[in-house]
């Protein structure tokens, strides 16, 4: 069964600063992994989606990248900004047989201070 | 339409109600998924319809729960006599095919608060 985790759990940086969100996950036979962003009390949005062919994905201020034989993706945040406060999601889907459904991390809580 | 719609954002139900949340995926979407998220947990998958083929149904915590999707586009979960517990926010997704391929859009979800 797949496991997704998210380190850290929270993070509270200074404005501008650069950072970086993990996720790893136990089965590294994925289709893809998908960065979400949830603001409180929103749904979820779509950040990026890296395919398992890719090692990474970038737009904007976002860069993620994709080790799939370590189980490993970093969503890079460049020039942080207060506006970037949210939790960040990273999902992947199961395996065919497993049937089709994202298996979520836990997630990241980030402050970003003015 | 531009996203996925659900409604109502925000339903307050008395225990032993039954109640229903709507969901309108993006058109065209042949892939439709309701998750749950209760406070300060992750997102539990609740029930995956594709096409028309038979919806997977293995998250749904109780036979309580049951979803439909008429004409492939259009879904209702619905939830019999209404317990505490199920207090959550709902969440409904598609995707163009399927996830193993394509993103996920998320709706805005519905908070359900069962009193």
């Amino acid at each position: 069964k797949q496991e997704v985790t998210q380190i850290p759990a929270a993070l509270s940086v200074p404005e501008g600063e650069n950072l970086v969100l993990n996720c790893s996950f136990t089965d590294s036979a994925i289709y893809n992994l998908q960065w979400f962003r949830q603001d409180p009390g929103k749904g979820l949005t779509s950040l990026l989606l890296i395919q398992s062919s890719q090692r990474e994905q970038t737009s904007g201020r976002l860069n993620a990248s994709l080790d799939k034989s370590s189980g490993r993706s970093t969503l890079y945040i460049a020039a942080s900004q207060p506006g970037d406060s949210a939790t960040y999601l990273c999902a992947v889907p199961a395996m065919k047989s497993s049937g089709d459904k994202l298996t979520f991390g836990t997630g990241t809580r980030l402050a970003v201070r003015p | 339409g531009a996203g996925v719609s659900q409604s109502p954002s925000n339903k307050v139900t008395e225990k032993g109600k039954d109640v229903e949340l709507r969901c309108d995926p993006i058109s065209g979407h042949t892939a439709l998924y309701w998750y749950r998220q209760s406070l300060g947990q992750g997102l539990e998958f609740l029930i995956y319809f594709q096409g028309n083929s038979a919806p997977d149904k293995s998250g749904l915590p109780s036979d309580r729960f049951s979803a439909e999707r008429t004409g492939g586009s259009v879904s209702t979960l619905t939830i019999q006599r209404t317990q505490q517990e199920d207090s959550a926010v709902y969440l409904c997704a598609s995707s163009s095919y399927g996830t193993a391929n394509t993103e996920a859009f998320f709706g805005q979800g519905t908070r359900l608060t069962v009193v």
